[in-house]
């Protein structure tokens, strides 16, 4: 069964602080995603990796910041957070042992800026 | 990219009734969708998905039928059970890619 992490259930920042975002998978997947997720807007890519050291931007990178050192672990950097970063934040990991295709989420994130 | 829309944004349906979500995309070389279900305060789980050299496909009271000229595809839901309340993505990846292109979600309520 994959397994997908979250280090926070729940944050609160203050502006302009650093706030990092880890996400750890236990499926050795190759692929890894972060999200943001919004009312009315639904699943918006930030930032995906397909391979460590790797990364990609997607659809909304801006203010955003990624790092995958490790297979397993995949972390989102906010590097000074504002109050427009104020969402529910998703993970996910895909990979080659459980087929490839079917992305696995983590719990989420839900990280308010003050 | 890939642009996926879906619609309706809200549907309410009776229990026991039929729900069906259509969702269209804009990239001809898309060859895998999957729906993923995700409901009140949990993450999205994949509930079902086609590949484009099929047509439908089914799962117990699930189906999802894929109209490669039309570019759309949908989501079948029968027998609706109040535990189908949930809000429901589609998605689209295009050929080579590993990435997804979700819709925005539905929520879909059933009424008991």
């Amino acid at each position: 069964d994959v397994k997908v992490t979250q280090s926070s259930r729940y944050l609160v920042k203050r502006t302009g602080e650093k706030v990092f975002l880890e996400c750890v998978q236990d499926m050795d997947h190759e692929n890894m995603f972060w999200y943001r997720q919004d009312p009315g807007l639904g699943l918006r890519l930030i930032y995906f990796s397909y391979d460590v050291k790797m990364k990609e931007k997607g659809d909304i990178p801006e203010g955003y910041s990624v790092s995958r050192e490790k297979k397993e672990r995949f972390s989102l950097i906010l590097e000074s957070a504002s109050t427009n970063q104020t969402s529910m934040y998703l993970c996910a990991s895909s990979g080659q042992t459980s087929g490839t295709d079917t992305q696995y989420f983590g719990p989420g994130t839900r990280l308010t800026v003050l | 990219g890939e642009n996926v829309e879906q619609h309706p944004s809200t549907l309410s349906v009776q229990e026991g009734d039929s729900a069906v979500i259509k969702c269209t995309y804009s990239d001809s070389a898309s060859n895998y969708f999957p729906w993923h279900k995700q409901e009140l305060g949990k993450r999205p789980q994949l509930i079902i998905d086609i590949r484009s050299n099929v047509g439908e496909k089914k799962d117990q009271r699930i189906a999802v039928t894929l109209n490669k000229t039309a570019k759309h595809f949908s989501l079948h839901i029968t027998e609706t059970q109040p535990e189908d309340s949930a809000v429901y993505f589609c998605a689209a990846r295009s050929y080579g890619n590993n990435r997804l292109a979700f819709g925005k979600g539905n929520q879909v309520v059933v009424i008991p």
